[in-house]
């Protein structure tokens, strides 16, 4: 089973700044990994795909780069809206299908 | 609009069993492989099962092997997820997803509550 680990737990940032997340796999998953972002009471929402590919209507401010074990999903100028935790997720090796634990992202 | 709505979610004794069910619209529901994600109270999220196009193939966590069983019915546009000899550990809200690998759209979930 592939290991999804991410960094930090939390980070603390300022409406309008940058927010850089991490995600690294226990071995390489190639680019077959999506981010979610999820909401208190939401379902997540897939943000991206194929490691770097935003989903449908996913603001550009959500970028996201990275293949083998490392990863990284930027927000350029966090809006109050993205406040939220963030999943990453890898689909290379299956089943099982595994999450990162998440990364809460709160406001400074 | 895709919209997943899932039902079913109980208290229910360990040991107990429980059928969850996931409605799908505004999608062609026979062209996309679907999945169980689960999410425990206050942590993150655990995939649980998916199932192909038309059935044939069903894959699951090794953790709910012989106790859940992912279904569908094309016919009317939805899923399924028959659980038995539930756990406390079993304890979460349960999504249905469309898609396999990358999880495109999620129902709000289910909540299934295994306690004595």
């Amino acid at each position: 089973e592939i290991v999804m680990t991410q960094s930090p737990a939390t980070l603390s940032v300022s409406p309008g700044e940058r927010a850089t997340l991490s995600c690294r796999a226990s071995q390489s998953v190639s680019s077959s990994l999506a981010w979610y972002q999820q909401k208190p009471g939401q379902a997540p929402r897939l943000l991206i795909y194929a490691a770097s590919t935003r989903a449908t209507g996913i603001p550009a401010r959500f970028s996201a780069s990275g293949s083998g074990t490392e990863f990284t999903l930027t927000i350029s100028s966090l809006q109050s809206e993205d406040f939220a935790v963030y999943y990453c997720q890898q689909y290379n090796n299956w089943p099982p299908i595994t999450f990162g634990q998440g990364t809460r992202l709160e406001i400074k | 609009e895709v919209q997943m709505v899932e039902s079913g979610g109980d208290l229910v004794q360990p040991g107990g069993s429980l059928r969850l069910s996931c409605a799908a619209s505004g999608l062609i529901f026979s062209n996309y492989l679907m999945t169980w994600v689960r999410q425990a109270p206050g942590k993150g999220l655990e995939w649980v099962a998916s199932i192909n196009e038309d059935g044939s193939e069903k894959f699951y966590v090794d953790s709910v092997k012989g106790r859940f069983t992912i279904s569908r019915d094309n016919a009317k546009n939805s899923l399924h997820l028959q659980m038995s000899s539930l756990r406390v550990e079993d304890t979460a809200v349960y999504h249905c997803a469309r898609g396999h690998f990358d999880l495109h759209v999620w129902g709000q979930g289910t909540t299934v509550t295994v306690s004595s």
